[in-house]
């Protein structure tokens, strides 16, 4: 199996700052990579797919970047919204899997 | 709208079984692989497998194969979760996603919790 690590575990920032969350594959996933966004209590909302396309209705201020096995998420100016839980998930090879995380919260 | 509408969550006793369901609307179902993901209290999330369009290829989590069957009824535009041999392990939230490589749309959840 593929293994996600995602860094960090949690992050705290301001309103405005940009932040980056960070995903290694423990292989080359050839961009098979997706972000998502899960805020309290709702399920998980995709973002980011193919490594650097935006979802349809995915606000600018994310992207998404890497290739081979290192991949980041990056939003710019954040929002208080921006608030939750990211995941980076590799759909390259069965069994698919995910990363185990990053929690946001405003500083 | 793409709707995913899952049911069947609930308290189940060790051991027992149990099997879920989502409901979808608002595309057509049997031109697209299906999955399930589910993910535990205050965890993350869990690749469970997943279904293509007419049944022939199911992909699974090896840890998951012999205790999880997902199937689907494309004339009832419904995908299934069947689980057996239920442990405490397997109390979490269970999502539906319709998968376009990546889960592009997800259901709302059904929260599963096995104890005695």
């Amino acid at each position: 199996d593929i293994q996600m690590t995602q860094s960090p575990a949690s992050l705290s920032a301001s309103l405005g700052e940009t932040v980056t969350i960070e995903c290694r594959a423990s292989e080359d996933i050839y961009n098979g990579l997706a972000w998502y966004q899960q805020k309290p209590g709702k399920s998980p909302q995709l973002l980011i797919y193919n490594a650097n396309s935006l979802h349809t209705g995915v606000p600018s201020r994310f992207s998404g970047s890497g290739s081979g096995t290192q991949y980041s998420l990056k939003i710019n100016s954040l929002q208080s919204e921006d608030v939750a839980s990211y995941f980076c998930q590799q759909y390259y090879d069965y069994p698919y899997t995910f990363g185990a995380g990053t929690k946001l919260e405003l500083k | 709208e793409v709707k995913l509408v899952e049911s069947g969550g609930g308290l189940v006793q060790p051991g027992r079984s149990l099997k879920l369901s989502c409901a979808a609307s608002g595309f057509s179902f049997n031109d697209y692989w299906m999955g399930w993901v589910r993910q535990a209290p205050g965890k993350g999330l869990e690749w469970i497998g997943e279904i293509n369009q007419d049944s022939s290829t199911i992909n699974y989590t090896p840890s998951l194969k012999d205790k999880f069957t997902i199937s689907r009824d494309n004339a009832q535009n419904t995908l299934y979760l069947q689980m057996s041999k239920l442990g405490s392990e397997d109390t979490a939230i269970y999502y539906c996603a319709r998968s376009d490589g990546p889960f592009a749309y997800w259901g709302q959840g059904t929260l599963v919790t096995v104890s005695s």
